[in-house]
């Protein structure tokens, strides 16, 4: 199947500091990605979804000044996690769908583990 | 799209075969049936896809009758590597996913 990468693999940064995480499709074009969030034994919640060349669209109760995603080409989307605090600690996953076949199937990345201090 | 439903939690021993019921009563025309497979501290990985009858690829096999409302996921002889939460998503192109709280499978000697 396709593959998404993302980096960094896992990050802890102090309050207050900024963090990006990077989404890259490797072998396929991506106009749309998302993002997703997972906290401890729970399952995924998307936050938002990443459109290049437009803005992100965000969920319900997703601050998008605090979480910036920015659709930089074809095959990368970053998110940006502003001043992070402690409850911002989470598993952050983002997928992307290769439309070069039939059905649009969606590949995961590997997530990124945000520990905030 | 709304979520499917699924069982919380499943136990199996090596070298059995497993089967995981998803029920998706309200499933649109466009709508693929899509399982996924997590590890801990892993981003999902696609298991496979179907939209009607049988699919069958190198890891499992996926049964989904006519009326579409439901599906079965076939792993055939199972590992402890298997044990992981299984997730039946409803997919259709380009539109972000719903996941629901998945099946936990706990694979055993």
């Amino acid at each position: 199947g396709a593959v998404v990468s993302q980096h960094p693999s896992w990050v802890i940064c102090k309050s207050g500091t900024s963090v990006k995480i990077e989404c890259r499709s490797l072998d396929f074009q991506a106009t749309t990605m998302f993002w997703y969030r997972q906290f401890p034994k729970q399952s995924l919640m998307l936050m938002a979804t990443s459109n290049e060349g437009s803005k992100a669209t965000y969920e319900q109760g997703v601050e998008k000044d605090k979480f910036l995603i920015n659709h930089a080409s074809l095959t990368l989307s970053t998110l940006t996690v502003t001043s992070a605090h402690p409850e911002d600690s989470s598993f952050y996953i983002c997928s992307a769908p290769d439309t070069s076949g039939e059905t649009d199937t969606q590949y995961f990345g590997p997530g990124t583990r945000l520990t905030v201090l | 799209l709304a979520k499917t439903t699924q069982p919380i939690s499943m136990d199996s021993y090596e070298g059995q075969e497993v089967n995981i019921t998803c029920s998706h009563n309200n499933i649109a025309t466009n709508d693929y049936i899509t399982w996924y497979q997590q590890f801990p501290s892993q981003g999902p990985r696609f298991i496979i896809q179907g939209y009607k009858t049988k699919v069958t690829n190198e890891v499992a096999s996926l049964f989904i009758p006519a009326d579409r409302k439901s599906s079965t996921l076939s792993l055939p002889r199972v590992s402890l590597s298997d044990t992981a939460v299984y997730y039946c998503l409803r997919s259709t192109g380009r539109r972000a996913l719903t996941f629901g709280s998945g099946t936990r499978l706990q694979v055993q000697p």
